[in-house]
């Protein structure tokens, strides 16, 4: 089976850098996908890892240590509009559309001005 | 965006009744799911599927069934709904490459009374 865990909630202030962890404990292990959801809406696809290190995309960063079971994603220069809930996902086994996605509960993050 | 659309996106019915939700894709994308969504619970897999008339159970799959019977469809049905299948459901699609994320409709929000 798949055990995800993430803060609930976190706040933090425009302009600033927010750090979302992901600690996972899983039977097997196909990567890492970070989405991001705002209120009423669909899941949007943000980040994917399956190796060590930091992958970097514009604002977000998601970083993954398999050994440690952890990732977390990384907001720079936060904006308003990034407040959102922010769900971390564990594909299991095979390399191929059989295995699944194991989500978070998420983390809401709260931006204030 | 992916070309995904869910039907209906809102719906009230009563407990004991059928219900159909539909998920129209036009990717032609292999793969496709349904998810539910609870406060306190995040993203729970339903039900999946790998190919026309091939699926698979997902986490939550008691009281739900589904059918494929052509690449663009995939139907999620309660046989006879209850109060506790109150939820948002998601549908989502992926190419199965193992590096590419899923991508999810826009919901159907479901409410038993």
């Amino acid at each position: 089976g798949q055990n995800i865990d993430q803060p609930t909630e976190m706040t933090a202030t425009e302009g600033a850098i927010v750090q979302i962890n992901c600690t996972y404990q899983t039977s097997g292990f196909n990567g890492l996908f970070w989405y991001q959801q705002h209120a009423g809406e669909a899941p949007t696809f943000l980040s994917y890892n399956v190796l060590d290190g930091l992958e970097e995309k514009g604002r977000f960063s998601s970083f993954l240590s398999r050994s440690k079971g952890y990732s977390y994603l990384l907001l720079k220069e936060l904006q308003m509009k990034d407040s959102a809930s922010y769900l971390c996902a564990v594909r299991d086994g095979g390399n191929s559309g059989y295995s699944t996605l194991t989500f978070g509960k998420g983390t809401m993050l709260l931006v204030s001005p | 965006d992916a070309g995904i659309t869910q039907s209906p996106r809102h719906k009230v019915t009563e407990t004991g009744t059928p219900v159909t939700l539909r998920c129209h894709q036009t990717e032609n994308h292999r793969y496709m799911y349904w998810y539910r969504q609870d406060p306190g619970h995040g993203l729970r897999l339903i039900h999946y599927s790998y190919g026309v008339k091939d699926t698979d159970k997902g986490e939550v799959s008691d009281g739900y069934s589904v059918s494929r019977s052509k690449t663009e469809d995939f139907l999620l049905t309660l046989e006879s709904a209850t109060s506790s299948q109150t939820s948002v459901y998601f549908c989502a699609i992926s190419d199965g490459y193992s590096n590419q994320p899923q991508h999810f409709g826009d919901g159907t929000r479901l409410s038993i009374l």
